[in-house]
């Protein structure tokens, strides 16, 4: 499977706890978008990088939410001292160079007890 | 920032029927708008998406109409089937490879 691939695809963990969450891209797309969906909505936009740049974040994007993509491939979301409200589907999504659309991977779903 | 509405939220047809779902957007700026099929547990998945340099587009059974001076976008589905049953989520940027604002989706429900 060549698509966005993401880990884990479940993730419980106890409020105040640290999560961090891996999203490999397609290999040949240079720009990696992380989103946030809850139950009933749709996705909403958390951050993007292009290469290893991070480009723009979203307000929702507190200050215990950090993403990097050090070596501009796989990126990762780490979420510090996690609250009830975090429960939520995160996605990535990658494009590449030639203006192409947006590709999801199945998301990891956090639920914080 | 960007802002998509869509309606309606649920839909149930019989199948063989139309489906059509409706977006708005609020900035001008936008100028390209994906439609995105999502089943339940599974990830968004692009089934067409249409640039603002042409007002409409159709790739067999879906078609998606734009209305640029409205700011509104339309996606068509007809000959539903069961198969067709999931959530569809629009959404709206201001190119391809941009962030996208997602409208909060429909849930399509095709009936025997």
């Amino acid at each position: 499977d060549t698509g966005v691939s993401q880990n884990p695809r479940h993730k419980i963990t106890k409020r105040g706890q640290n999560v961090t969450f891996r999203c490999d891209p397609i290999s040949e797309h240079n720009r990696l978008y992380w989103y946030r969906q809850t139950l009933g909505q749709g996705p909403e936009f958390l951050t993007y990088f292009q290469n290893e740049a991070q480009l723009e974040k979203s307000r929702l994007l507190s200050d215990r939410f950090s993403a990097e993509r050090p070596k501009g491939s796989f990126s990762t979301l780490e979420i510090q001292r996690t609250e009830q409200g975090d429960s939520a589907m995160y996605l990535c999504a990658s494009s590449g160079t030639n203006n192409s659309p947006l590709h999801f991977g199945n998301g990891t779903r956090l639920t914080v007890t | 920032g960007e802002n998509v509405e869509q309606h309606p939220s649920t839909l149930s047809v019989q199948e063989g029927d139309s489906a059509v779902i409706k977006c708005t957007y609020s900035d001008s700026a936008s100028n390209y708008f994906p439609w995105y099929k999502q089943e339940l547990g599974k990830r968004p998945q692009l089934i067409i998406d249409i640039r603002s340099n042409v007002g409409e587009k159709k790739d067999q059974r879906i078609a998606v109409t734009l209305n640029k001076t409205a700011k509104h976008f339309s996606l068509h589905i007809t000959e539903t089937q069961p198969e067709d049953s999931a959530v569809y989520f629009c959404a709206a940027s201001t190119g391809t490879a941009s962030k996208l604002t997602f409208g909060t989706g429909t849930r399509l429900q095709v009936t025997l």
